[in-house]
């Protein structure tokens, strides 16, 4: 079974503060982690992933994530906010790298980028 | 990356009447499609899983009569919500699984935003 967590389903940050969204999971096998980005009305994003192969990871839009088994997290950061950052952030797990299995996802995280 | 095209990205009908959503891999075969729900303020749920020829499998709680899935080829998966119902309003998103660049990935589509009126 594989499960994640997203605390906070809001977060507002001014531009150029960094940028911090949580993600814990649970997995009863070594997991595969994704975050995805969705605009409005559109579909997702991927931002990056986490295969096993460094623990931090670095995406898109000058976002990383740092995986931490002995936590259980997989927390998003960006050092500086741009107002097009503004938008969902999912985190995800999988129990494959490409994440063509069964993806189970969080309930999302909002960031608001305040001028 | 690859492309997934969703088609319509917007679609109003009429309660009782049928609406077909197309997914289509534009530059890879997509073995595996997946079909998601997102209601307003959620998470993505998955409805099924479809590989090319052969019949989706649905998650619990999902009425496979009232979603009908069809994976006919390697590039096209269409989702036909039956008889739809204002309850059905909702966003549907697909995601096609296949290699690219010698791996296995998926790929989402934009998304379809299902009002029944």
């Amino acid at each position: 079974a594989q499960s994640v967590t997203q605390l906070g389903s809001h977060v507002s940050v001014s531009e150029g503060a960094l940028v911090l969204l949580r993600c814990n999971y649970s997995s009863s096998v070594p997991p595969y982690l994704f975050w995805y980005v969705q605009y409005p009305n559109q579909g997702l994003q991927l931002l990056l992933k986490y295969t096993s192969a460094a623990t931090l990871v670095k995406g898109i839009n000058g976002f990383e994530a740092e995986f931490k088994k002995s936590e259980t997290s997989f927390h998003l950061t960006k050092p500086s906010a741009h107002m097009s950052d503004a938008a969902e952030y999912f985190c995800a797990v999988s129990a494959n790298p490409g994440g063509y299995q069964k993806v189970t996802f969080g309930t999302g995280t909002k960031l608001q980028v305040i001028p | 990356g690859a492309v997934v095209s969703q088609h319509p990205s917007r679609v109003i009908c009429k309660s009782g009447t049928s609406v077909k959503i197309e997914c289509r891999s534009l530059d890879f075969q997509a073995t595996t499609m997946f079909w998601y729900r997102q209601f307003p303020k959620q998470s993505l749920m998955l409805m099924a899983t479809s590989n090319e020829g052969s019949k989706a499998t649905y998650e619990q709680g999902v009425e496979k009569d009232k979603f009908l899935i069809n994976h006919a080829s390697l590039t096209l998966s269409t989702l036909t919500v039956t008889s739809a119902h204002p309850e059905d309003s909702s966003f549907y998103i697909c995601s096609a699984s296949g290699v690219v660049r010698g791996n296995t990935e998926a790929f989402f589509g934009q998304g379809t935003r299902l009002t029944v009126v």
